[in-house]
């Protein structure tokens, strides 16, 4: 089972400042099959990224994903307020699919 | 895009199996590249991916519960469902249904299910 490990934890920024999320993979990610979403209290997760940059349908371009590997990031190049939430990664390059525990982007 | 909502109690007694269904609608659950899944959220916690379902009847579970689950899918209503048997406490969660075997486009909005006699 692949193990993501996602940091920091927590992440207290500002709106227009530059959040950068890192998960880092126990073993290779094929194909960079990674994902990344967001969810927000009381709402179900929404896709953004997907093949570690590739955006979902309507996700505006200050998202972005990089990576390879073992090591992956998510950047969100200006911060609005609707973008403060939990972000998760997923690696579908292996059964069972797998998520990082999470990182917080709090005001 | 699809709409997904699951249903089915929301008290479950330990020991007993908890039964989720999950209706697709504005698509067909036997489309092209669909697999289906469920994924769980533990208050509080992360996610969980319990296992997907292909609409030919291709399943693929979460080994840490395989012994106790069972995902079925019902193309004649559109429907796909899980059981799983034997619940503690520790099965209660939110529980999603979610288009998608690989990464995953459309979730429904989630049910919490509590174990507790």
């Amino acid at each position: 089972e692949i193990v993501l490990t996602q940091s920091p934890g927590t992440l207290s920024l500002s709106p227009g400042e530059r959040a950068t999320l890192s998960c880092r993979a126990s073993q290779r990610v094929d194909s960079n099959y990674l994902a990344w979403y967001q969810q927000k209290p009381g709402q179900a997760p929404s896709l953004l990224i997907y093949r570690a940059s590739i955006r979902a349908t309507g996700i505006p371009d200050r998202f972005s994903g990089s990576g390879s590997g073992t090591d992956f990031t998510l950047t969100i190049s200006r911060l609005q307020p609707e973008d403060f939430a939990v972000y998760y990664c997923q690696q579908y390059s292996s059964l069972p699919r797998t998520f990082g525990q999470g990182t917080k982007v709090e005001i | 895009q699809v709409q997904l909502q699951e249903s089915g109690p929301g008290l479950v007694k330990p020991s007993q199996t908890l039964s989720l269904t999950c209706t697709v609608s504005g698509g067909s659950l036997s489309g092209d590249d669909y697999y289906w899944s469920w994924i769980r959220q533990h208050p509080g916690r992360g996610l969980e991916w319990i296992g997907y379902i292909y609409y030919s009847g291709s399943i693929s579970y979460n080994p840490s519960l395989k012994s106790r689950l069972t995902i079925s899918v019902d193309t004649s209503t559109n429907q796909f469902s899980l059981k799983l048997s034997s619940v503690t406490a520790a099965d209660t969660a939110v529980y999603y249904c979610v288009s998608g075997g690989y990464y995953f486009d459309d979730w429904g909005q989630g049910t919490l299910v509590t174990v507790s006699s």
